[in-house]
C-alpha cells in the first residue's frame, strides 16, 4: 500500500528564514509521481510540483525548491526566504496508477507552517 | 487560468438529507476525482470516474455515496443520506490525463447537524 510520511507537524519561522518540509514515501510502484500541494487558510488546495519517479533532478522555482532522493525515498520542500504569505499547511502526495482509468492520490498528513514578522 | 469550480462553498443540511456536491471540472479534462477532508485532517481519496464510469472508489465511497456526469459539464457528488460524521470539505479535482497533475477545486464544506 502506498503511504506518505511527513513527519512534521508544525514548522514556525520568522520571516526571510529559509525552511524544509519533509516527505517520506512508500510504494511498491517502480513509476510514480509525487507532488506538493499547499493549503492556504482559504482551504483551497493548490497545486505545486509534480515529479516522474525517474526524474531526480533538483528542482528550483523562484523561492521554492524539491529535492527528489529516491534512495532515501525523500522528497522534500524548501522555501528560501519565507514571507508570511507562505503560511499554509503543504501536502506531499503520492499517486498511484488505476487500472480503470486516472490516478489516485495518497497524502500525508500535512505541515502547518507558520511564518512570523 | 482555466480552474476547477465547486458550489456550493458551504451546505448546511440535516442529518439524514439527501445533499448533491456540484463541480465544474476544467474543460478539456478527462479524468474527474472527489477528495474529502475531515477538518484538520489528511485529504482522502473518495472516487475517481472516467469514461463516463467509476474507475475506482475507496472504502469510504459507500452506497451512500454516488456520483455522476449528468449534462457533459458538471460533475457531481450525491450523498443520499447524510450522517455527522460526512461532515467535512469536499474537493472536486480533475486532470488532462490519467498522469498528469490533478487540479483541484475550493472546496465545499459541508457540515451535517
Amino acid at each position: 500500500a502506498q503511504k506518505v510520511t511527513q513527519a512534521q507537524t508544525e514548522i514556525s519561522v520568522v520571516e526571510k528564514e529559509d525552511v524544509t518540509l519533509d516527505c517520506v514515501y512508500e510504494t511498491r510502484d517502480t513509476t510514480y509521481y509525487l507532488f506538493w500541494y499547499k493549503q492556504p487558510p482559504s482551504g483551497e488546495l493548490v497545486f505545486l510540483i509534480r515529479r516522474n519517479s525517474f526524474d531526480e533532478q533538483n528542482e528550483i522555482s523562484g523561492r521554492y525548491s524539491w529535492n527528489f532522493q529516491k534512495s532515501t525515498s525523500s522528497f522534500n520542500f524548501t522555501i528560501t526566504a519565507s514571507q508570511v504569505v507562505d503560511s499554509a499547511v503543504y501536502f506531499c502526495a503520492l499517486s498511484e496508477a488505476l487500472t480503470g482509468g486516472g490516478n489516485k492520490l495518497t497524502f500525508g498528513t500535512g505541515t502547518q507552517l507558520k511564518v512570523e514578522l | 487560468e482555466p480552474e476547477v469550480t465547486q458550489t456550493p462553498s458551504h451546505q448546511v443540511t440535516q442529518m439524514g438529507q439527501e445533499v448533491i456536491l456540484r463541480c465544474v471540472p476544467i474543460s478539456n479534462h478527462l479524468y474527474f476525482y472527489w477528495y474529502r477532508q475531515i477538518l484538520g485532517q489528511k485529504v482522502e481519496f473518495l472516487v475517481s470516474f472516467y469514461n463516463n464510469e467509476i474507475s475506482e472508489k475507496s472504502e469510504i465511497f459507500d452506497d451512500q455515496f454516488s456520483v455522476e456526469r449528468p449534462d457533459g459539464s458538471n460533475f457531481t457528488l450525491k450523498i443520499r443520506s447524510t450522517k455527522l460524521e460526512d461532515s467535512a470539505m469536499y474537493f472536486c479535482a480533475s486532470s488532462e490525463t490519467g498522469r498528469t497533475e490533478a487540479f483541484f477545486g475550493q472546496g465545499t464544506r459541508l457540515t451535517v447537524v
